[in-house]
């Protein structure tokens, strides 16, 4: 849904384990999603997308899993590494709008 | 992948000064690009969609007339910031989908960093 000036929530794992990064969506017409991650000043970066047919789709080190019924969204990152470090954004496009909405992102922090 | 490239990268203005921004796709062309903006730890909210030979459709709550839009051509958009003011220092970052299909991944540019003193 419409992400409206809410600040980051943060995820800490450590170096090697799992992360599991959740996404909450309210267009339950939304019918494409995408998971970016944007690094410090920099735009965001594409990670892997699933349509809404699907409810699992899985990429290298990641994958996404989608719920319509409840309409969430989450990324699992195996093996973290620190180079993960980043802020993580769900995203949704509705019936090729082209038009996306943004969620509110989660900071993953990684521990040696 | 596509690229999509943003100029400056940063741009620091004094307060009632205009700022313009420049957006290209270097790969392919885009009839339709979109602006954003992002505060400090805040997401990226959409702020207007700019499409190729026609008005842009700006968000609810963007003033048209302050955040001038030009698509003057396949791959390029221009977003103005006129009369900036220190609340307009923002991150603005600009996206251009890729061409074909319903699903139209979409491939952001590098950002603009805005400081207005």
């Amino acid at each position: 849904g419409e992400s409206v000036g809410l600040h980051l929530p943060t995820l800490s794992v450590q170096e090697g384990d799992n992360s599991i990064i959740n996404c909450a969506y309210s267009n339950s017409a939304s019918d494409y999603f995408i998971w970016y991650k944007q690094e410090s000043g920099k735009g965001p970066q594409f990670i892997i997308d699933i349509r809404s047919n699907m409810d699992k789709r899985q990429g290298q080190r990641v994958t996404v899993l989608l719920n319509k019924t409840v309409k969430h969204l989450s990324l699992q990152i195996a093996a973290t590494q620190p180079g993960d470090s980043a802020v993580y954004f769900c995203a949704e496009n509705n019936k090729g709008a082209q038009k996306l909405v943004f969620g509110q992102g989660t900071r993953l922090t990684i521990n040696p | 992948g596509a690229v999509v490239s943003q100029h400056p990268s940063r741009v620091i203005c004094k307060s009632g000064t205009s700022v313009k921004i420049e957006c290209r796709s270097l790969d392919f062309q885009a009839t339709t690009m979109f602006w954003y903006r992002q505060f400090p730890k805040q997401s990226l909210m959409l702020m207007a969609t700019s499409n190729e030979g026609s008005k842009a459709t700006y968000e609810q709550g963007v003033e048209k007339d302050k955040f001038l839009i030009n698509h003057a051509s396949l791959t390029l958009s221009t977003l103005t910031v006129t009369s900036a003011h220190p609340e307009d220092s923002s991150f603005y970052i600009c996206s251009a989908p890729a061409s074909g299909g319903v699903y139209n991944e979409q491939f952001f540019g590098p950002g603009t960093r805005l400081t207005v003193l």
